[in-house]
């Protein structure tokens, strides 16, 4: 039973404009969710997180909101820039929790020019 | 500067042979992790590491073992790799605490013949 869902394999976005990438999670037992960022062939690298106190963490272009009712967090970047093409992976843990992260399987953010 | 490597970025190896997988990271964190990601199914955990000589089972152990003789060393084994190890492995370190952040190494490209 997947935990941490990321329903869109892929998503293509101008340039300039925004990308919004969505993932959905059943565990109401997570408190603590992070995006990662991989590019081919390296390992992911994290990007941004959100504790489940707040409903919004904004970091420079990277903004990730955050709605515990509906079990659903969204990674905004604004404005899409070609070097944020790769696969972005969403990821859970719950405090107090035996195995650390719980990873979606991925959207890959395609930039176009 | 946060720092986690891995033995070899690529391995070709024949079905049957023993396959180590190195993993080191400089920050003295407690917790390490395997992974491994393959397309259209994220990044699934093996095993994990909270300290030296422990060890726990992730959500795909089986043709797997590892060893921690160090804090900040954890390596992966395939007892007798198969073609269906072929695989990107990530490891990964967070400090003390389920939900730090993880520090993920390059990957190593894996190919069993």
């Amino acid at each position: 039973d997947q935990q941490v869902k990321q329903n869109s394999p892929s998503l293509s976005v101008q340039e300039g404009r925004i990308s919004i990438l969505n993932c959905d999670y059943t565990n109401s037992m997570f408190d603590y969710f992070l995006w990662y960022k991989k590019y081919p062939a390296e390992g992911p690298t994290f990007l941004i997180s959100i504790s489940s106190i707040k409903d919004k963490n904004e970091d420079g272009r990277f903004t990730v909101f955050l709605n515990k009712s509906a079990k659903h967090l969204s990674l905004h970047i604004v404005p899409s820039q070609p070097g944020d093409s790769a696969v972005y992976f969403c990821a859970a843990s719950a405090t107090g929790g035996a195995d650390g992260l719980t990873f979606g399987k991925g959207t890959h953010l395609i930039i176009q020019p | 500067d946060v720092k986690v490597t891995q033995s070899s970025r690529y391995l070709v190896k024949r079905t049957g042979e023993k396959v180590f997988l190195e993993c080191v990271q400089d920050m003295d964190h407690e917790n390490m992790f395997w992974y491994r990601q393959d397309p259209g199914l994220g990044l699934r955990l093996i095993y994990f590491s909270y300290d030296v000589k422990m060890k726990e089972k992730g959500d795909i152990p089986e043709g797997y073992s590892v060893s921690r003789e160090k804090k900040e060393r954890f390596s992966l084994i395939l007892e007798s790799a198969s073609t269906n190890q072929t695989s990107m492995y990530l490891c990964a370190s967070s400090p003390q605490g389920t939900t730090d952040t993880q520090y993920f190494g390059p990957g190593t490209r894996l190919t069993v013949l």
